[in-house]
């Protein structure tokens, strides 16, 4: 089955741009989704297929996606946000989420 | 405004059963693919199953495949998820989502979930 990595914990200092990676086996041939998830709040979708921002995501979230790694970038960090970041994919008849990313705002 | 709604969650003993229900509203609930996606306490997400908006296709995760049953119901907006022979580890809040088959398959829209509890 298909896997998606990320790393565990990203930190970035306030105002600082935060990168965070999604490694999976030529991913850059899928559509990728990143979802934002708040302690004790449901999931929120941030970028859709690979770079789109849906309506009412700032502009300081952005997301690229060649070869083997998606990327989503947060620009101008903000304090609130402080979150879990998920990648996903859809892979033979499945939807696959990565292993999640906590993001510290220092 | 678009909401989703979840209910039927609760404490049950392994090898129990449970329904779950969704409650779609402010959007037209029959053009629109479903899916059941969990989460286990400290965990990350995982997908559990999708179905098609006439309810005609219809995929699970192989983690509940035999055991769990989507549907749902165009006339009264909802969603259901009937869980069947329950283990410890299926234990997790359940969210339904909403799928965006035009923008790749993305959830954009999702419960605030319900927790299930398997538990002698």
């Amino acid at each position: 089955s298909y896997e998606l990595t990320q790393p565990l914990s990203v930190s970035v200092a306030l105002g600082q741009t935060a990168r965070i990676t999604c490694g999976g086996n030529n991913i850059g041939s899928k559509n990728v989704h990143w979802y934002q998830q708040k302690p004790g709040q449901a999931p929120v979708l941030v970028i859709y297929r690979d770079s789109n921002r849906p309506s009412g995501i700032p502009e300081r979230f952005s997301g690229s996606n060649s070869g083997n790694t998606a990327t989503l970038t947060i620009s101008r960090a903000q304090a609130g946000d402080e979150a879990d970041y998920y990648c996903q994919v859809w892979d033979s008849s499945a939807y696959v989420f990565g292993t999640g990313t906590k993001v510290t705002v220092l | 405004q678009v909401q989703l709604v979840e209910s039927g969650g609760g404490l049950v003993k392994p090898g129990g059963s449970l329904r779950l229900s969704c409650a779609a509203s402010g959007f037209t609930f029959s053009d629109y693919y479903m899916s059941w996606i969990r989460q286990a306490p400290g965990k990350g997400l995982e997908w559990v199953s999708y179905i098609s908006s006439s309810g005609s296709t219809i995929y699970y995760a192989d983690s509940v495949k035999g055991r769990f049953t989507i549907s749902r119901d165009n006339a009264k907006n909802s969603l259901y998820l009937q869980m069947n022979s329950l283990r410890a580890e299926d234990t997790a809040v359940y969210y339904c989502a909403r799928v965006i088959l035009q923008w790749g398959d993305a959830f954009d829209i999702w419960g605030q979930g319900t927790m299930v509890t398997v538990s002698s």
